[in-house]
């Protein structure tokens, strides 16, 4: 089955760090640009970072808001994304989902089902 | 950044009716433009893709249109499975990608 799944949300206290990771399977990850978006209760779908493939140099992009403190890289050889999410803040609470990216296509055609990670104190 | 804008917030619709939506890009996104389907508690999924593509699985009543600054998904006969929040995103200026606010399509 193609799919991906979140794990490593969780409770965290403002000012500290979670590693998120996305496991993907039934495709070759390693073919696809990856993302995380993120969704606050209530609110609408934000997009956070994203990491292309190591054929184009796994370069990354992140939105102004995580910059400085969220990273995302890859483990091809384990079918893994990861987003580290350095100085928490409570405005960071969401629900994170991970994504595929088709290399040229730039939309999102596959989606996790998503992880809570609640910042507070 | 490009600004997407939706219309209506909700849209009231009985089973087996139309629906149309509409997203608009504050600057061109060429056909760089997808829509995507969430259901409470859901991930979301994609519907569209290139404007006016289906992705897998989607069923033909779904389609979409529109190109430069102006889209439209239309559903054209409503079921009970399609009521949802549709959200419209650019992919042509990126980064950022940038969604509107949604339109919630629910039983009239």
């Amino acid at each position: 089955e193609v799919q991906l799944v979140e794990s490593g949300g969780g409770l965290v206290q403002p000012g500290r760090s979670l590693r998120l990771s996305c496991t993907a399977s039934g495709f070759t990850f390693g073919d696809y640009a990856m993302s995380w978006f993120r969704q606050a209760p209530g609110k609408g779908l934000e997009w956070v970072i994203f990491i292309r493939s190591k054929a184009y140099g796994e370069t990354t992009e992140y939105a102004a808001s995580v910059k400085g403190r969220f990273t995302i890289s890859r483990d091809d050889s384990k079918s893994i994304a990861y987003l580290q999410m350095n100085s928490l803040k409570t405005e960071d609470t969401a629900v994170y989902y991970c994504t595929r990216v088709p290399e040229h296509g730039w939309y999102f055609d596959l989606w996790g089902r998503g992880t809570l990670v609640t910042v507070s104190s | 950044e490009t600004v997407m804008t939706q219309s209506p917030a909700t849209l009231s619709v009985s089973p087996g009716e139309r629906a149309t939506l509409s997203c608009r890009a504050s600057q061109s996104v060429s056909s760089n433009l997808a829509w995507y389907q969430q259901k409470p508690g859901q991930a979301p999924r994609l519907v569209i893709y290139g404007a006016s593509t289906r992705a897998t699985g989607i069923p033909a009543r779904f389609s979409g249109s529109g190109s430069g600054t102006e889209f439209t998904l239309t559903i054209s006969s409503l079921q009970s499975e399609d009521f949802a929040v549709y959200y419209c995103q650019q992919y042509n200026n990126w980064p950022p990608w940038t969604f509107g606010q949604g339109t919630k399509v629910e039983i009239k």
